[in-house]
């Protein structure tokens, strides 16, 4: 079972490119979510989509945008990315949105670098 | 202010040997409170989910005890092994509206042999 797949795994970019993480999971779950993840904080979240069709805010959005392109894929776009934005990237999904009693399945992460 | 707290930050222990991690959470109103281990260069696997009513709940050699009137949990690792290795993070969840997941900054543990 693949689960939750991202990609890249690794990118570096320049102050000001622009790119899309990629993150789709076979799971036929519902909801999804982007976090990132920085050295001695936890994991902070970006977007999140509960259903199909559906995307809110979370904790830190700014300098983000997200598409749910159908059930099982959600994308993460940085239109003009900035050395504050070099992190780990997560992707996570869950059957219905989280709090819930259901485990969130994560991908192995996105590691980006801007110089 | 919705918080978790882990402790220690990390900590060094000889294969074979048990050990206890903290997670203290000042979350309301709670629902749930879950463990993920974390393996480097890996995302976060779930190790148990624990509702108001559990006070225990094993995985394995993985046991998680929760007392929500002190608001503390406990992680208890027993007989370590190498592949123990890893960031364990623990997770409150808030009933709210979307996601209300508050996540702690994780004990890096490291079994040695």
């Amino acid at each position: 079972n693949a689960g939750v797949t991202q990609t890249p795994k690794f990118q570096v970019l320049k102050t000001g490119q622009s790119m899309t993480l990629q993150c789709a999971q076979d799971m036929n779950h519902n909801s999804m979510y982007w976090y990132r993840q920085d050295p001695g904080m936890g994991l902070r979240l970006i977007y999140y989509s509960a259903s199909e069709g559906t995307t809110d805010k979370g904790e830190v959005p700014n300098g983000y945008n997200v598409s749910r392109l159908n059930k099982r894929e959600f994308s993460l776009r940085l239109e003009s990315a900035a050395p504050s934005q070099t992190s780990v990237y997560f992707c996570a999904s869950t059957p219905a949105i989280a709090g819930g009693n259901q485990p969130q399945h994560f991908g192995d992460g996105t590691r980006l670098s801007i110089l | 202010k919705n918080q978790v707290e882990q402790s220690p930050q990390s900590l060094i222990i000889l294969e074979g040997k048990n050990c206890t991690l903290q997670c203290n959470y000042t979350v309301s109103p709670f629902s749930n409170l879950r463990w993920y281990k974390q393996d480097t260069g890996r995302g976060p696997v779930s190790l148990t989910i624990m509702t108001f009513s559990e006070n225990t709940k094993s995985n394995g050699r993985y046991t998680a005890t929760l007392d929500a009137d002190t608001k503390q949990s406990s992680l208890h690792i027993t007989a370590s092994q190498l592949s123990d290795s890893a960031s364990y993070i623990c997770v409150v969840s808030a009933w709210q509206a979307g996601t209300a997941l508050i996540f702690g900054k994780g004990t890096t543990l490291s079994v040695s042999s």
